[in-house]
């Protein structure tokens, strides 16, 4: 099976500051990578799919990055509205999610 | 617009059979993959199990297999996921969602809780 080890668990940042989220497969998933935002009692929705593209409506502050077996999720200057859990999605073999990150305004 | 509409889930007790229901309308839902993804009170995602546009090919998450049946009624528009022998670690959301750009969950349901618990 593949793993996905997701970094840092939780995470505290101002407003307007840089955010950079990690995931590192166990194995090659080449670009079968995608990031989920999910808020307080809601559903995930989808911010990334193919590693690095940008899902419809998703603001472009958001962006996706790998280096080998390990992709990033970027936000540029973070927002109110972006406080929540974040997930990447492996589903190049089955489907694995990270962990997760809980991300909250400091 | 595309809706999922989970529904079936409550209080169950421990060793008996659940069935969830999935209803999907605004897209051709025969042409997609779909999927169900859980999640424990306070924890991560994890998905649970995905089924093809026929119905002929199922994958599920190799600790569930044999306990969770998911399959679909394209007549209906409709997703299924059967649970049987429930445990309490089955208690979590369980969300219907829909395949997007090449395995990606693009839609999901707003979820049904399921409580397993004497």
């Amino acid at each position: 099976d593949i793993q996905m080890t997701q970094s840092p668990a939780s995470l505290s940042a101002s407003l307007e500051e840089i955010v950079t989220i990690t995931c590192q497969a166990s194995q090659d998933i080449g670009n079968y990578l995608s990031w989920y935002q999910q808020k307080p009692g809601k559903s995930p929705q989808l911010l990334i799919h193919s590693a690095t593209s940008l899902a419809d409506g998703v603001p472009s502050r958001f962006s996706g990055s790998r280096s080998g077996t390990q992709y990033s999720l970027k936000i540029n200057r973070l927002q109110v509205e972006d406080t929540g859990i974040y997930y990447c999605l492996q589903h190049y073999s089955a489907w694995t999610f990270g962990g997760g990150t809980k991300l909250e305004l400091k | 617009e595309v809706q999922l509409v989970e529904s079936g889930g409550g209080l169950v007790q421990p060793g008996r059979s659940l069935k969830l229901s999935c209803a999907a309308s605004g897209f051709t839902y025969s042409n997609y993959v779909m999927a169900w993804v859980r999640q424990a009170p306070t924890k991560g995602l994890e998905w649970v199990a995905s089924i093809t546009t026929g119905g002929g090919n199922t994958y599920y998450r190799d600790s569930e297999k044999g306990r969770f049946t998911i399959y679909r009624d394209n007549a209906k528009n409709t997703l299924y996921l059967q649970i049987d022998s429930l445990r309490s670690e089955d208690t979590a959301t369980y969300y219907c969602a829909k395949e997007g750009y090449g395995g990606t969950f693009a839609y999901w349901g707003q979820g049904t809780l399921v409580t397993v618990s004497s």
